[in-house]
């Protein structure tokens, strides 16, 4: 099946500072990869649809300044969390659809 | 925008006994429904999907069934097993924008 990786698999952070998480379709090209976030024993959150060569398209909601997502390959999405804060503390997973969406093991960002 | 409303939020059921998981969604235009399990700390994994021009699907112990005009779909699992316990989420989406929405999740429980 469809592998998708994230790096890092979890990350603390000073609040102030910027994040970068990476997620990687290993196996397939990628023309449309997702965002989710996803809060302890809750669902996930669709927070953005990433496009190779083009601007993501944010839920609303979603302040885009704030969460930059690049994509810059068809393998590779990026999600840089900005002057991060602690309630941006969260479980953040990605996906990529071959056909279905695949999901990464997702990253877990705790800001201090 | 589409919302989907997953029922009941936790499930305990007998070794042995079938667990049944609920979704309705409000968009009639979604089209694709997949089901995810999600195990703690893990990826959500694919388990099962129905497509709008189907009634019903089934896969060894898990079945999905999906009635369009009442715009619900259910996930059947036959002959639980321990390892059935996670939390199952399900999802709809439409042709074109491959977004997914997801449920509220359920908490199964088998107990042996």
């Amino acid at each position: 099946g469809a592998v998708v990786s994230q790096h890092p698999s979890w990350v603390i952070c000073k609040s102030g500072t910027s994040v970068k998480i990476e997620c990687r379709s290993l196996d397939f090209q990628a023309t449309t990869m997702f965002w989710y976030r996803q809060f302890p024993k809750q669902s996930l959150m669709l927070m953005a649809t990433s496009n190779e060569g083009s601007k993501a398209t944010y839920e609303q909601g979603v302040e885009k300044d704030k969460f930059l997502i690049n994509h810059a390959s068809l393998t590779l999405s990026t999600l840089t969390v900005t002057s991060a804060h602690p309630e941006d503390s969260s479980f953040y997973i990605c996906s990529a659809r071959p056909g279905e969406q695949y999901f990464g093991p997702g990253t877990r960002l705790t800001v201090t | 925008g589409e919302n989907v409303e997953q029922h009941p939020s936790t499930l305990s059921v007998q070794e042995g006994d079938s667990a049944v998981i609920k979704c309705t969604y409000s968009d009639s235009a979604s089209n694709y429904f997949p089901w995810y399990k999600q195990e703690l700390g893990k990826r959500p994994q694919l388990i099962i999907d129905i497509r709008s021009n189907v009634g019903e699907k089934k896969d060894q112990r898990i079945a999905v069934t999906l009635n369009k005009t009442a715009k619900h779909f259910s996930l059947h699992i036959t002959e639980t097993q321990p390892e059935d316990s996670a939390v199952y989420f399900c999802a709809a989406s439409k042709g074109g924008t491959y977004k997914y929405i997801f449920g509220t999740g359920t908490r199964l429980k088998v107990l042996a």
